[in-house]
């Protein structure tokens, strides 16, 4: 089924340790962003990638870092996790950047 | 600065038609999603709108006023599967998306 990959769907982790959520799409889309969301909050922008080989940051980018190697994979890398970045991360892909966003199930992420 | 504003909280009877507001202040535009979300799952695409007007799609309908800085999602014949937050989110220059709070959006039998 097309669509849009998130794992771990859930992970409790101790502070300090380094985590990487894995996000994979394959619609080919071109642009693939990363959102946190935390009750009565919006979705952040955390970081984003118009096309393989670029990143860029969005709103909330402190504490977390991303690759786009290639079309498919979007990972977030969580150096050092802190108890503030207890939330439920969203992978989203769109074909362009000024296309329809199409979420992953989330990874529902705390830091203890 | 740009600030996305919807409703925290909405109820409305089976059947009925419910509009949910959002107003947008951004100095560039370029679109105005809304998104539906259940308890516990992904936003998903309901509709877009970057020009001023109406746009039908089913039993959901979207409005837009760009003089107004202003859009409502309105839903008709509710039904209980309707229950969920509506995400209102703005375009903005740079292509990417401002998020309202979202509106959670009861229905009642």
């Amino acid at each position: 089924i097309a669509g849009i990959t998130q794992a771990p769907t859930s992970q409790i982790l101790a502070a300090g340790r380094r985590m990487t959520l894995r996000c994979t799409q394959d619609m080919r889309h071109n642009a693939m962003y990363w959102y946190r969301q935390d009750l009565g909050l919006g979705l952040r922008l955390i970081h984003y990638s118009n096309t393989a080989g670029t990143t860029g940051k969005g709103e909330v980018p402190d504490g977390y870092s991303v690759s786009r190697a290639n079309t498919d994979d979007f990972p977030l890398t969580l150096a050092s996790a802190v108890p503030s970045q207890t939330s439920v991360y969203f992978c989203a892909s769109s074909e362009y950047d000024n296309q329809p966003q199409h979420f992953g199930d989330g990874t529902r992420l705390s830091i203890l | 600065g740009q600030n996305i504003d919807q409703p925290t909280e909405m109820t409305a009877t089976e059947g009925a038609i419910v509009q949910i507001n959002c107003t947008y202040q951004t100095s560039g535009f370029n679109g105005l999603f809304w998104y539906q979300q259940h308890a516990g799952e992904a936003p998903t695409f309901l509709s877009y709108n970057v020009l001023d007007g109406l746009e039908e799609k089913g039993r959901f309908s979207s409005f837009l006023s760009r003089s107004k800085g202003y859009s409502y999602l309105l839903l008709k014949e509710l039904q209980m599967k309707d229950s969920a937050s509506y995400l209102c989110a703005e375009m903005d220059s740079n292509y990417q998306l401002i998020w309202g709070a979202g509106t959670k959006l009861i229905i009642k039998p």
